[in-house]
């Protein structure tokens, strides 16, 4: 059975660093893996999707790694600011395009 | 920029009464969704639908659940007689790919039920 965790829980960092998240998983028969933002309260915003055969995906000061085979994918925010602060979740795909979510890294960027 | 829409956005009822939930997906996506979230918990996937069908379904998606799209824009989910414990956020959400599992899956911006 897939189980996707993440860590650290929570994070707070000053406004300026570099925040670096971490998913991981148990099966690696994945066919995707989606990053997620969420506000409180609110829905679920897809930030970046990876597929099983790639190593990486860009967008803007996102940039999310995928290493299939030990598990494991980090999310790379640069340069953080106060707007960032949400709830970061990761979600991988089976076949059939089912997500599975982590529970989710807690973010606190202070100014 | 197209977006999946749900109505209502908060929902209170009775335990035992049924609730319909609803959800426009985009356009032209061809594969549908629910998930909750109850409060503090992870998302969990209830149901995935395409070409008129269900595809998957959870252990939590029993007899009480069922979704329809009644026409060509609305996909809906019902609670036929709702517990306390299906007091959540219940999120649709929609892809175009041609395959299921290619593609992003975009979230509407959840209805939260209140069973009392």
């Amino acid at each position: 059975k897939q189980e996707v965790t993440q860590i650290p829980a929570a994070l707070s960092v000053p406004e300026g660093e570099n925040l670096v998240l971490n998913c991981s998983f148990t099966d690696s028969a994945i066919y995707n893996l989606q990053w997620f933002r969420q506000d409180p309260g609110k829905g679920l915003t897809s930030l970046l999707l990876i597929q099983s055969s790639q190593r990486e995906q860009t967008s803007g000061r996102l940039n999310a790694s995928l290493d299939k085979s030990s598990g494991r994918s980090t999310l790379y925010i640069a340069a953080s600011q106060p707007g960032d602060s949400a709830t970061y979740l990761c979600a991988v795909t089976d076949s059939w395009g089912k997500l599975q979510f982590g529970a989710g890294t807690q973010v606190v960027v202070t100014p | 920029e197209p977006e999946v829409t749900q109505t209502p956005s908060h929902q209170v009822t009775q335990m035992g009464q049924e609730v319909i939930l609803r959800c426009v997906p985009i356009s032209n996506h061809l594969y549908f969704y629910w998930y909750r979230q109850i409060l503090g918990q992870k998302v969990e996937f209830l149901v995935s639908f395409y070409n008129n069908e269900i595809s998957e379904k959870s252990e939590i998606f029993d007899d009480q659940f069922s979704v329809e799209r009644p026409d060509g824009s609305n996909f809906t989910l019902k609670i036929r007689s709702t517990k306390l414990e299906d007091s959540a956020m219940y999120f649709c959400a929609s892809s175009d790919s041609g395959e299921a599992a290619g593609d992003t899956q975009y979230f509407g911006p959840g209805t939260r039920l209140t069973v009392l």
